[in-house]
């Protein structure tokens, strides 16, 4: 597997709060991708960060990567109840194989 | 929009039987998944393809086998289903080259009983 074996986790925060979720991989990666998943749905991309990226904003997200360390961490600012999901990275090797860490299920309460 | 088509939704199979999974995606891309979602394993690679006629075994390949018979077209098959291969399957196409965005289906949901 490319991940640790961290086992899902679950926050619970209040709307308003700033939220960072991490995740770590084990082998080479060209791209880490964040994705997020609704109940009932399949993930869909929200964010991606290239291994030559420290950093890259989308809106209220922000993804970093650390490719010394082999960690990613995806951060939601003034998280709202509509972020309400579960958050997996994944990575890509480059040859488009992508792994999927075991997610964060992000609640957000009013 | 990208689209990416799985049927059935849901299913219900016999211990033994043979269950066939069907995925359609209208992108045009070359690469396709089967994953498998399981509470505490997130999402896991079974088989993938990077075009018609090819398949490849992922993380978990185990008890199943994969069909590419078309661009458009990938299967999973499940020649004799188990009561531990009741999970959710997901699956997903990408394009070629780095980075690429993948889409997923909506998911179906077997139970084998």
């Amino acid at each position: 597997s490319q991940w640790g074996e961290e086992n899902l986790q679950a926050l619970s925060i209040q709307e308003g709060e700033d939220v960072t979720m991490n995740c770590s991989y084990k082998t080479y990666t060209t791209v880490v991708h964040w994705y997020r998943q609704d109940s009932g749905r399949g993930p869909a991309l929200i964010i991606l960060i290239r291994s030559n990226e420290r950093e890259k904003r989308s809106g209220r997200l922000r993804a970093t990567l650390d490719t010394s360390s082999q960690s990613s961490s995806l951060s939601i600012t003034a998280a709202q109840c509509e972020d309400t999901a579960v958050y997996f990275c994944a990575t890509d090797t480059g040859y488009q194989n992508f792994y999927f860490g075991k997610g964060t299920s992000l609640t957000v309460i009013p | 929009e990208a689209a990416v088509t799985q049927s059935p939704r849901n299913k219900v199979a016999v211990t033994g039987g043979k269950v066939t999974l069907s995925c359609n995606q209208t992108n045009n891309h070359n690469n396709m998944y089967w994953y498998r979602q399981d509470t505490g394993h997130g999402l896991r690679l079974i088989h993938y393809s990077y075009g018609a006629g090819s398949t490849e075994k992922g993380d978990i390949p185990d008890g199943y086998k994969a069909s590419r018979p078309s661009q458009e077209n990938f299967s999973l098959i499940l020649e004799l289903a188990t009561p531990s291969q009741t999970s959710v399957y997901f699956c997903a196409s990408g394009g070629q080259g780095a980075p690429t965005e993948v889409f997923f289906g909506k998911g179906t949901r077997l139970t084998v009983v």
